[in-house]
């Protein structure tokens, strides 16, 4: 089964501050997503990557950046931290085919205070 | 643009009932469609996809989905919920390659 893992589970952090969210695929999976999570609007794609040193905008790129040093590490990183950002973030990584399914990590809980 | 809707937020079912939670979906491209479950504090994981073949598509737990093209529906199916099935569940459609846009997502409750 493929892993996917997220770090930290749980962050809290200050209005205008920086947060790094870091994720890690043991899969050789090319392809890596971040997703937040929120009640009434599922998931929302925030950026992805196909591969090292690729990051693409995904449907909500706004106030967040993206880092892809290696194939294993995915980051992604809010420069300047809003309470609009507080949120469940998931990880997830798949194979380089359409039709391929995604594994996802157990989560990150932000607040922004 | 493929767009995906849940049209149902919540479901209620007692133990060893069937149940049918609903996925519409919008076409733009060639199909692809999948569900997802997540459990409580935990990450999503998949339960079963179409993209050719065959309209009834099997998965794990003895869950079941049928594409239908003149409905642009793909619902999820199970004969017999157990209690451990409570979760919720996401409908997903490739929005671009190697891209999914998931739906809202439907809160499954079993009752014993």
């Amino acid at each position: 089964e493929a892993a996917v893992t997220q770090s930290p589970r749980n962050k809290v952090a200050v209005t205008g501050g920086k947060v790094t969210l870091s994720c890690n695929q043991t899969n050789n999976h090319n392809n890596m997503y971040w997703y937040r999570q929120d009640t009434g609007h599922g998931l929302r794609l925030i950026h992805y990557s196909y591969g090292a040193g690729s990051t693409e905008k995904g449907d909500i790129p706004d106030g967040y950046k993206a880092s892809r040093p290696s194939q294993e590490n995915f980051s992604l990183i809010l420069e300047l931290a809003t309470p609009s950002q507080t949120s469940v973030y998931f990880c997830a990584s798949g194979q380089d085919s359409p039709n391929e399914r995604l594994f996802f990590g157990h989560g990150t809980k932000l607040s922004v205070l | 643009t493929q767009t995906v809707s849940q049209s149902d937020a919540h479901v209620t079912v007692f133990e060893g009932d069937s149940v049918e939670l609903r996925c519409n979906y919008s076409y733009g491209g060639s199909i692809y469609l999948s569900w997802y479950i997540q459990h409580h504090g935990r990450g999503l994981q998949f339960l079963l996809k179409y993209y050719s073949g065959n309209p009834v598509v099997q998965g794990v737990n003895g869950f079941e989905a049928e594409f239908s093209k003149s409905d642009s529906s793909f619902h999820l199916r199970k004969a017999s919920v157990h209690w451990s099935d409570s979760a919720v569940y996401f409908c997903a459609v490739r929005s671009g390659y190697n891209k999914l846009t998931f739906g809202k997502g439907t809160v499954l409750l079993v009752s014993p």
